[in-house]
């Protein structure tokens, strides 16, 4: 595998469920992000992770809790989400914390029903 | 903050027709510039960046565009689109200031190139 990659792709849960989204760099980069993308809204960035420590929260709700176990792995658990959690949630990865340019993976597509 | 607007939310061109996505952003004061280009079922790819010097930046595929300080603008333009151009672009503006990683993303362009 090269690059960033998440796990699932696809992901239907309900509003009572748990479940966690997976990400794994490649890379040997050292800072980690999550973002949502919802549909005619900016990306929204959720949090970040640089050497495995949490540098930014952007106010995001206490239903999404973040786990970075070291600089390869990012995960995102999910419990008692609403409808309006349903988006898709970006990866990305960046050589340093500071770096230009970040790495995106796939995605994973969530829907809260 | 910063804010970004990309005017077109949607672009239809033909095949090896010109094509330009517009961005504007907020700030006066200096700072860096991306676009982000997301086909479907990827993740965003980074197309170019403008951070300092030549106000004309050439990215990957055949894509360029142009800093206006003045207008604070950074349009993206390339002058013969291909099917395979068919996706969301996005443009994205750092604050060189701040310390942290933000970026501040635009709600992305769809250009669909039709054969």
């Amino acid at each position: 595998e090269t690059g960033v990659t998440q796990t699932p792709r696809h992901l239907v849960m309900g509003m009572t469920n748990k479940k966690s989204l997976k990400c794994e760099q490649h890379l040997g980069h050292n800072a980690m992000y999550w973002y949502k993308q919802s549909a005619k809204k900016p990306l929204e960035l959720m949090f970040v992770y640089n050497f495995k420590e949490q540098t930014e929260n952007n106010s995001v709700p206490s239903r999404f809790s973040p786990e970075c176990p070291n600089s390869s792995h990012l995960f995102l658990h999910l419990h008692t989400l609403q409808p309006e959690d349903s988006a898709l949630y970006l990866c990305a990865s960046s050589q340093e914390w500071s770096s230009y340019e970040q790495y995106f993976g796939p995605g994973t597509r969530l829907t809260v029903t | 903050a910063q804010s970004v607007t990309q005017l077109d939310s949607q672009v239809p061109v033909f095949e090896e027709a010109p094509v330009e996505l517009r961005c504007n952003y907020s700030s006066s004061v200096s700072v860096y510039l991306f676009w982000y280009v997301q086909y479907p079922n990827q993740g965003l790819q980074l197309l170019l960046k403008y951070l300092s010097g030549s106000t004309l930046v050439k990215g990957i595929n055949g894509f360029e565009a142009e800093f206006n300080k003045s207008q604070t603008s950074f349009h993206l333009r390339k002058p013969s689109v291909h099917i395979s151009d068919t996706a969301e672009y996005f443009c994205a503006v750092r604050d060189p200031r701040n310390t942290g990683n933000q970026f501040y993303f635009g709600t992305g362009t769809s250009l669909t190139v039709i054969p």
